[in-house]
């Protein structure tokens, strides 16, 4: 167990249905990320949030949209996704140090099929 | 991009054997990370190397670093079933606040 935690770790929606992804780590961290894994691409970057505050957004369609209520909370809102979408969405944390982000600690990702 | 690449892209061997993985990137960094990723699971950090060091070891780990060569390697010595898994490299720009993350190399260890 890395301290991070996702739910659903698996979820099935339609192109019209609207779902949230949450991660939540224990670990006193004060950034969190989103991340895109698809098959035989890259890891991608989605989102990073320092301090609650949205620090990057990497040209992220709208339909994905993030929300940090708290230092350990972090939630994915997806609506009208498409097929392409279909991924393992994957959360971390990380401490924030002066020279710049620490360390990233993951969670176990939720695998996502859009129909 | 300052994207790390792997190589190679797949590596099996037999158990007790040595793997060697590689990365190059293409700017400056002010550390690279190695991750561990078992299939369809969260990434797990492995070793953090920082610009200014040549050589880490964390038990059968062992990394290089080459700044001059934009390059890192990781070993893991007398590998073991468990080890089957995706390695992936990982570097963060000078005052950059984000990991980018190599395509990874998939390491399968036959019993």
């Amino acid at each position: 167990e890395t301290g991070v935690t996702q739910t659903p770790r698996h979820l099935v929606m339609g192109m019209t249905n609207k779902k949230s992804l949450k991660c939540e780590q224990h670990l006193g961290h004060n950034a969190m990320y989103w991340y895109k894994q698809s098959a035989k691409k890259p890891l991608e970057l989605m989102f990073v949030y320092s301090l609650e505050e949205r620090v990057e957004n990497n040209s992220v369609p709208s339909r994905f949209s993030p929300e940090c209520p708290n230092s350990s909370h972090l939630f994915l809102h997806l609506h009208t996704l498409q097929p392409e979408d279909s991924a393992l969405y994957l959360c971390a944390s990380s401490r924030l140090l002066a020279g710049g982000l620490d360390t990233q600690y993951f969670g176990p990702g939720t695998r996502l099929t859009v129909l | 991009s300052q994207q790390g690449e792997e190589d190679p892209q797949a590596l099996s061997i037999q158990e007790g054997e040595n793997a060697t993985m590689n990365c190059s990137y293409k700017t400056s960094i002010n550390n690279l990370q190695w991750y561990r990723q078992n299939s369809g699971r969260g990434l797990v950090h492995l070793i953090l190397i920082r610009s200014n060091e040549r050589e880490k070891h964390s038990g059968r780990l062992r990394v290089t670093l080459d700044t001059s060569k934009k390059s890192s390697s990781l070993l893991i010595t007398a590998s073991r079933a468990a080890d089957t898994a995706s390695y992936f490299c990982a570097t963060r720009g000078q005052g950059a606040q984000k990991l980018v993350f190599g395509q990874g190399t998939r390491l399968t260890i036959n019993p």
